[in-house]
């Protein structure tokens, strides 16, 4: 089974500044998925940016990028220029190849952005 | 419709009785799956529609869940003899066959008392 960890509760960062939410995992795929989602007060989970394990390349998305380290199972979030909308709980997720849809999430991290 | 749209979005009812709550995929999305998400935890799996069919059921908790998709379409999470331990987000997604962008509507919170 895989295990998807985030150690960090809470964080929190003033506006325009950078922050990296960090996240492990435990599996014995070779072949996966790994997912950073937003979680507002609305409830709706936004895709933030995905990875595929078989890329060497750390995936961006604009003012988001990750830290893939496959041998360490590491895959950290790095949110810059953060912005007010940005608060929000974040969870990384994992998902099998071979199993599309089916995720496993991490605990969540609580951001918020202050002014 | 635009989005994948949960209904009704809080339901609130007695330990013991029977809820029905409801998700409407996108538009041509083929795959449907159910999350629930209790408080402070991230979502965790329940059940994967393909079409009409459950092509993994494994994350039901217990024969008191029970999803259908009839037409491949809307789908229904049905629970029975509902217990506080139910009281949760419950997140419904979809996506295009084998595309791994799952797209969430905004949940049902159920609140059994």
């Amino acid at each position: 089974a895989q295990t998807v960890t985030q150690s960090q509760p809470e964080m929190s960062v003033q506006e325009a500044e950078t922050v990296t939410l960090s996240c492990t995992y435990d599996t014995s795929e070779n072949n996966y998925y790994l997912f950073w989602y937003k979680q507002p007060p609305s409830r709706q989970m936004i895709l933030v940016i995905r990875q595929e394990a078989y890329k060497q390349q750390n995936a961006t998305e604009n003012r988001f990028s990750v830290n893939f380290q496959k041998a360490a199972k590491s895959f950290s979030l790095k949110i810059s220029d953060s912005q007010l909308g940005d608060t929000a709980m974040y969870f990384c997720a994992f998902e099998m190849r071979t199993s599309y849809g089916k995720l496993t999430f991490g605990q969540g991290t609580i951001l918020t952005v202050h002014p | 419709g635009a989005g994948v749209s949960q209904t009704p979005s809080n339901k609130v009812t007695e330990k013991g009785k029977y809820v029905e709550l409801r998700c409407d995929p996108i538009s041509g999305h083929t795959a449907l799956y159910w999350y629930r998400q209790s408080l402070g935890q991230g979502p965790e799996f329940l059940i994967y529609f393909q079409g009409t069919g459950a092509a993994d059921d494994s994350g039901l908790p217990n024969d008191r869940f029970f999803a259908v998709r009839p037409e491949g379409s809307v789908s229904t999470l049905k629970i029975q003899r509902t217990e506080r331990g139910d009281s949760a987000v419950y997140l419904c997604a979809s996506s295009f066959a084998g595309n791994t962008e799952a797209f969430f509507g905004q949940g049902t919170r159920l609140t059994v008392v």
